[in-house]
């Protein structure tokens, strides 16, 4: 029972264009969300969060955006840069939850 | 400067054999995790621990174990129940002990069967 779903395995973007990574989940109890990144042969590494209390979070270049009505978080990255090309791995737990529940990833690669 | 280690980077188990995956930390972090990556797969918790000499199984427990007897240690043992134990295996550590905690994670062990 896949809770976090990232159905989008990857995803193809010009370099300064906007990247939109979509994410979705089935569980309501979820409260509070995160992006990871991920480059080959390395752990991932954390990139943003957002609480259920909110709807959007903002840091540089990085926007996560969150619709409880529609169960759907997006992570949105303007300008892209080639450096951005990696697996984002979205997150989620519940109140009071001990532990992640992780998507499945989406693989970007921004282009020249 | 502080992080997690990993090692060995690749390691590669015989049928019906026991290997150990290492994971220290130096960040003095509370909580520490044990994840699986499958291709095409998510990260899945095999095994958590939120204080020295505690630990909780995750959603994958079947197969491994692990110890927590120093707060900067925290190995974890593919046994040989594990009938599937070619993966990607990632250490993580999080601050107070709660998964809110922003998670660090070492750069990972690739396990593969012979």
């Amino acid at each position: 029972d896949q809770q976090v779903k990232q159905n989008s395995p990857s995803l193809s973007v010009q370099e300064g264009r906007i990247s939109i990574l979509n994410c979705d989940y089935t569980n309501s109890m979820f409260d509070y969300f995160l992006w990871y990144k991920k480059y080959p042969a390395e752990g991932p590494t954390f990139l943003i969060s957002i609480s259920s209390i909110k709807d959007k979070n903002e840091d540089g270049r990085f926007t996560v955006f969150l619709n409880k009505s529609a169960k759907h978080l997006s992570l949105h990255i303007v300008p892209s840069q080639p450096g951005d090309s990696a697996v984002y791995f979205c997150a989620a737990i519940t109140g009071g939850g001990n532990k992640l529940t992780f998507g499945t990833g989406t693989q970007l690669k921004v282009e020249l | 400067d502080g992080g997690i280690t990993q090692s060995p980077k690749y390691l590669f188990r015989k049928e019906g054999q026991n290997v150990t995956l290492s994971c220290e930390q130096n960040l003095n972090h509370d909580a520490m995790y044990w994840y699986r990556q499958d291709p095409g797969q998510g990260l899945r918790l095999i095994y958590y621990s939120q204080i020295v000499n505690d630990f909780q199984k995750g959603d994958i427990a079947e197969g491994y174990s692990v110890s927590r007897e120093k707060k900067e240690s925290f190995p974890l043992t593919v046994t040989s129940a594990q009938k599937n134990p070619t993966a990607f295996y990632l250490c993580a550590s999080s601050g107070d002990g709660g998964p809110r905690e922003t998670q660090y994670f070492g750069p990972g062990t690739r396990l593969l069967v012979l």
